[in-house]
């Protein structure tokens, strides 16, 4: 049974490119979270996805950043023009369903993203 | 206003003696949730324990063990008999709204645990 898996492991971008980080929940998973790192730090909530819906996106950025979780397919956060300070690891995670008290979040192994 | 904190940067610990890593958190919600998740070098996020707030008694899950202080809102992790490969980077977290539907985790700024041999 796989875990969360996201690619890349590492993503190198210089300045002004764009950068798409994929996440694949767990088998029967249909709940996506994706997390930023900064270093030394821990981590940010960034959006909260269901199949085709953006449920909660407080944490992402209102410029550069997006989030899709699409009926069929991995979801991808897109960055563009991409700038050093989005240097950071990027973390997703998945649940099988909401309002269950001790539902575990797992998490992927995360995307770091170096910006030149 | 800062949620989740840890207070120890760093610590250190001698392999098989049992170490303490020291979490409060700040709520107004009745239901919640705290978890500790262990993150090694290689950078995954791993989850140890999980806690509820409405739970009668302090999570145990093999070697580790939450000290959970309801009326204190502190939720420490203790790691018994620690090994080598205990060094990693703890992060204590919390969910708030049980009953919602968003998983959105508050961590803590981490505690970076040295197990010396």
């Amino acid at each position: 049974n796989a875990g969360v898996m996201q690619n890349p492991r590492h993503l190198v971008r210089r300045r002004g490119q764009e950068a798409r980080l994929r996440c694949s929940p767990m088998k029967g998973h249909s709940h996506v979270y994706w997390y930023r790192q900064l270093p030394e730090e821990g981590l940010k909530f960034m959006v909260y996805l269901q199949k085709e819906n953006i449920i909660d996106e407080s944490g992402m950025p209102k410029e550069r950043f997006s989030a899709e979780f699409p009926k069929e397919g991995p979801s991808i956060l897109r960055i563009q023009q991409v700038v050093r300070g989005d240097s950071a690891a990027y973390f997703c995670a998945s649940s099988p369903a909401s309002g269950t008290s001790n539902e575990k979040l797992f998490f992927g192994s995360g995307t770091q993203l170096s910006v030149l | 206003a800062q949620k989740i904190t840890q207070t120890q940067p760093g610590m250190f610990v001698q392999e098989k003696e049992a170490v303490t890593l020291d979490c409060t958190y700040d709520t107004s919600d009745q239901s919640y949730g705290l978890f500790w998740y262990k993150q090694p070098s290689s950078g995954e996020m791993i989850f140890l324990i999980y806690q509820g707030s409405y739970d009668e008694q302090n999570a145990t899950e093999g070697r580790y063990s939450l000290n959970f202080q309801k009326a204190r809102k502190s939720a420490n992790l203790v790691i018994s008999a620690s090994q080598l490969g205990d060094s990693a980077m703890y992060f204590c977290a919390m969910r708030e709204g049980l009953g919602g539907s968003s998983y959105k985790l508050i961590f803590g700024s981490g505690t970076r645990l040295l197990v010396r041999p």
